[in-house]
């Protein structure tokens, strides 16, 4: 079955550049959609297709998916992006969603 | 205002059943996919379920398949999940999700705050 791989985690120095990485066979073939989790809320859509933002997401998250990998980068990250990021796929070999195992984001 | 509320979490012991349930407002409940997602304590996200905007596509997990069953009743903008021969793996924070139009590889964009099942003797 296919599986979505994600460091489970990332650090980074405030006002500095965050890179999350969701790792896939051909992921770059398919659909890709980052959501950020904050301890204790529910899942945000920050990212979908790869790159757009919904809005009221600001301009420093962005996207990108080629061949075997879609990352999520945040630049100019601050204290209030430490979050869990999660990419999402659909599976259409086994008609299903599939989430990748998550980013532990974590502002030094 | 988009909004989503589920409700039916609580303490069951392992074999019962609950029924879980999500009251959409705010937009046009019968035009969208619907999904159940769950996350056990301290793990990742986990997908459950989904249904088309008209009940005629059902997808479900292997985890789940046979034991849960998803519904919707588009009059009362609703969302249900059966839950039956529940396990502690069951154990979780359900969260109802909208999905992008009847679009399968399409996003999940709102998200209610989850209602909480525990499964324990």
């Amino acid at each position: 079955s296919y599986v979505l791989t994600q460091p489970p985690s990332v650090s980074v120095a405030p006002g500095k550049t965050a890179t999350i990485t969701c790792g896939g066979d051909n992921v770059g073939r398919k659909n890709v959609h980052w959501y950020q989790q904050k301890s204790g809320q529910a899942p945000v859509l920050v990212i979908y297709y790869h790159r757009d933002r919904p809005s009221g997401i600001p301009e420093r998250f962005s996207g990108s998916n080629s061949g075997n990998t879609a990352t999520l980068t945040i630049r100019r990250v601050e204290a209030g992006d430490e979050a869990d990021y999660y990419c999402q796929v659909w599976d259409s070999i086994g008609d299903h969603l599939l989430f990748g195992g998550g980013t532990k984001l974590t502002v030094l | 205002e988009v909004r989503l509320v589920e409700s039916g979490g609580g303490l069951v012991k392992p074999g019962e059943s609950l029924r879980l349930s999500c009251a959409a407002s705010g937009f046009t409940f019968s035009s969208f996919s619907m999904n159940w997602v769950r996350q056990a304590p301290g793990k990742g996200l986990e997908w459950v379920s989904f249904i088309g905007s008209s009940s005629s596509y059902k997808y479900y997990a292997a985890s789940v398949k046979g034991r849960f069953t998803i519904s919707r009743d588009n009059a009362k903008n609703s969302l249900y999940l059966q839950v039956n021969s529940v396990t502690p793996e069951d154990t979780a924070v359900y969260y109802c999700a909208r999905g992008e139009y009847d679009i399968l590889t399409g996003y999940l964009d709102y998200w209610g705050q989850g209602t909480l099942v525990t499964v324990s003797s």
